[in-house]
């Protein structure tokens, strides 16, 4: 079946340092990958997403590329900010009208101003 | 993008009385939502996939007799917790899919509510 790896958290940061979390997949076809955000308190907001292999995903200085060879999808930022602070999901959906999105455990991550 | 509510936003409830939260498609219409749970600093669990006008689709493990779904419009979905209980307490998120055709091509992308958060004494 399909699943998705995060990184163990939470990660802790000082603002402006960069941000990689790591994300790797399984699945059976050729799902389309997303990063979610949950700020405290909140639902879910779609932050960046690729449907294909080499898509690269960018919102808010966030990106993530499709790498079908190493089955990844890496969320990175260049320098983080306070508001960055958050719980990030890494999560994947097959092709096909009534797919479901499977989701990783997701991480906690803290700014430090 | 598009806006999903969820009502109420909070709910503190007495053990073995029931909870309705409803979920709803503010911009578009949404034939397939979708009902999660979270557990503190844990990933979204899908408990349902409800679809406008037929039963929900339960994951394993999931009680359809204690987790009632109606889907009874394109823009509303319900979910009620019958005789709740103190380990019922949690986040509910629900989901809404939102579908368009682009250039002979089907789109379709889920948009969630804000959650709802119960606890059950």
């Amino acid at each position: 079946g399909n699943s998705v790896t995060q990184m163990e958290g939470p990660v802790t940061l000082s603002e402006e340092a960069f941000l990689t979390i790591n994300c790797t997949y399984t699945a059976t076809g050729y799902p389309s990958l997303f990063w979610y955000v949950q700020y405290p308190g909140e639902g879910l907001q779609l932050l960046l997403k690729a449907t294909k292999a080499d898509d690269k995903g960018s919102n808010k200085g966030f990106e993530a590329t499709y790498r079908k060879e190493t089955t990844s999808f890496h969320l990175e930022k260049g320098s983080v900010q306070v508001s960055d602070s958050a719980v990030y999901f890494c999560a994947l959906r097959e092709t096909g009208a009534n797919s479901k999105l499977t989701f990783g455990k997701g991480i906690t991550l803290s700014v430090r101003p | 993008g598009a806006v999903v509510s969820q009502h109420p936003s909070r709910v503190i409830c007495k053990s073995g009385t029931s909870v309705k939260i409803e979920c709803r498609s503010l911009d578009f219409q949404a034939t397939t939502m979708f009902w999660y749970r979270q557990f503190p600093k844990q990933s979204l669990m899908l408990m349902a996939t409800s679809n406008e006008g037929s039963k929900a689709t339960y994951e394993q493990g999931v009680e359809k007799d204690k987790f009632l779904i109606n889907h009874a419009s394109l823009t509303l979905s319900t979910l009620t917790v019958t005789s709740a209980h103190p380990e019922d307490s949690s986040f509910y998120i629900c989901s809404a899919r939102d579908s368009w055709w682009g250039q002979g091509v089907l789109y379709n992308e889920q948009f969630f509510g804000p959650g709802t958060r119960l606890t059950v004494l």
